[in-house]
């Protein structure tokens, strides 16, 4: 069974940081792509980032790029996501996510696994 | 920027058919794919690739392409089926991005 914990979620500051976890289990984590997608208070899904398999081709959103960083520890079976210079904006239930592909921009990029979130609250 | 554009809001009773829309300029060279996200749940795959359904989804739930709009429907909708629907794709015009629709809240009457 394909399971995903996401972790590290909390309150910070307006211009602090975080680091937010996904630990995968039930997969070979390696193989996959995977994908933070956040949701604010009462809005819809927003793409974060994305990472391939290998861990070296990744993307970001507009909103975040020079400011979060993506990455994965395959050994750990875990994904990552760093965020700095957090904003109000920010706000949000941050998901993790599988894709059942390896590269992010093979045609197939979507996401057959979730977890459950974790919740980003950025406020003075 | 590109956009994926659903209807905020439809409503059907209980065995009617529902149909939700999604357009953008990209979709006749991109696949799309739905999402259901229940009340206090996490989203969940629904359709991928237009078209297909992942094992242990409904029959009920079906997808179609046509031009730069793809559709979601709901034959015989249940109760259960209330939530919200996405719809997503990507862009690769650029930078490769991922794209989600608005979103749309499917009620059950």
């Amino acid at each position: 069974e394909v399971q995903l914990l996401e972790s590290g979620g909390g309150l910070v500051q307006p211009g602090g940081s975080l680091r937010l976890s996904c630990a995968a289990s039930g997969i070979t984590f390696s193989n996959y792509a995977m994908t933070w997608v956040r949701q604010a208070p009462g809005k819809g899904l927003q793409w974060v980032s994305g990472i391939g398999g290998s861990g070296s081709s990744t993307y970001y959103a507009d909103s975040v790029k020079g400011r979060f960083t993506i990455s994965r520890d395959n050994s750990k079976n875990t994904l990552y996501l760093q965020m700095n210079s957090l904003r109000a904006e920010d706000t949000a239930v941050y998901y993790c996510a599988k894709s059942p592909v390896n590269i992010v921009v093979e045609t197939g990029y979507y996401f057959d696994y979730w977890g459950q979130g974790t919740l980003v609250t950025v406020s003075s | 920027s590109y956009e994926l554009t659903q209807p905020p809001s439809v409503s059907v009773s209980p065995g009617q058919t529902a149909r939700i829309t999604c357009s953008g300029d990209a979709l006749p060279k991109q696949y799309a794919y739905w999402y259901q996200e229940k009340s206090g749940q996490a989203p969940a795959l629904v359709i991928y690739k237009d078209t297909e359904r992942p094992s242990g989804i409904p029959e009920r739930f079906s997808g179609s392409s046509s031009g730069t709009t793809v559709t979601l429907t709901i034959s015989g909708v249940q109760a259960e089926d209330e939530a919200d629907y996405y719809c997503q794709s990507a862009d690769s015009s650029g930078t490769y991005r991922v794209v989600f629709g608005g979103g749309t809240k499917l009620t059950v009457l």
